[in-house]
């Protein structure tokens, strides 16, 4: 049971260029986040997503888009990588919207120079 | 809007020191606050918070909450250099199951 997992665990990307992260869980939860996490702000929501096919914006979506084509997966892509988008990137799982405990994979650190 | 304030934002203590970290919230229609410990990678969840005075434990940490002055603490006694690490509070935001975050408070324990 491997819980969340992310690929790719660091990336460099050069303004412009296009990458796909992709979260995949193991714990059969309906509910994926995508989170990207800077210094001194916390955690901020980027989209999420309540079951298979659904996707919805966070707090912070311009720049990126996602999609859940199987329960398992959510993928965050970013189409023109800028250097405003360093930062590291968290996915995150939850059995169901009322069970509010989020269960968190372990990152991925991009840099768009 | 919703937000989570936590402080302080960074403290260093020896082991053996006892640390209260605050996290203050003002949440639409509120239903929850959780903690996280964050070490070099992932959050991993420390407690869920939903009733006021009602004290949670862990081993060493315990957080209570208090509803009327929108506030939590979380307490961490006899630390240990395994503490160290950024401990984020967050709120699951107007009525929905969406966290928002508080900048978190860096804790480093010196041996």
């Amino acid at each position: 049971n491997a819980g969340v997992t992310q690929t790719p665990k660091f990336r460099v990307l050069k303004t412009g260029q296009s990458m796909t992260l992709l979260c995949a869980q193991d714990m059969n939860h309906e509910y994926m986040y995508w989170y990207r996490q800077d210094p001194g702000m916390g955690l901020r929501l980027i989209h999420y997503s309540v079951g298979e096919g659904t996707t919805a914006k966070g707090e912070v979506p311009d720049g990126y888009n996602v999609s859940r084509l199987k329960k398992q997966n959510f993928l965050l892509g970013l189409e023109s990588a800028a250097p405003s988008q360093t930062s590291v990137y968290f996915c995150a799982s939850s059995r169901s919207g009322s069970e509010e405990t989020q269960y968190f994979g372990p990152g991925t650190r991009l840099l768009v120079l | 809007e919703d937000k989570v304030v936590q402080s302080p934002l960074s403290l260093v203590v020896h082991e053996g020191d006892t640390v209260t970290l605050n996290c203050s919230y003002e949440v639409t229609n509120f239903r929850s606050l959780l903690w996280y410990k964050q070490e070099k990678k992932a959050p991993t969840f420390l407690f869920m918070l939903t009733s006021s005075g009602i004290e949670k434990k862990s081993g060493r940490l315990s957080s209570i909450l208090d509803k009327k002055e929108l506030f939590s603490i979380l307490n961490i006694t006899a630390t240990q250099t395994g503490d160290s690490a950024v401990y984020l509070c967050a709120a699951p935001m107007d009525s929905s199951y969406k966290l928002i975050f508080g900048s978190g408070t860096r804790l480093l324990v010196r041996p």
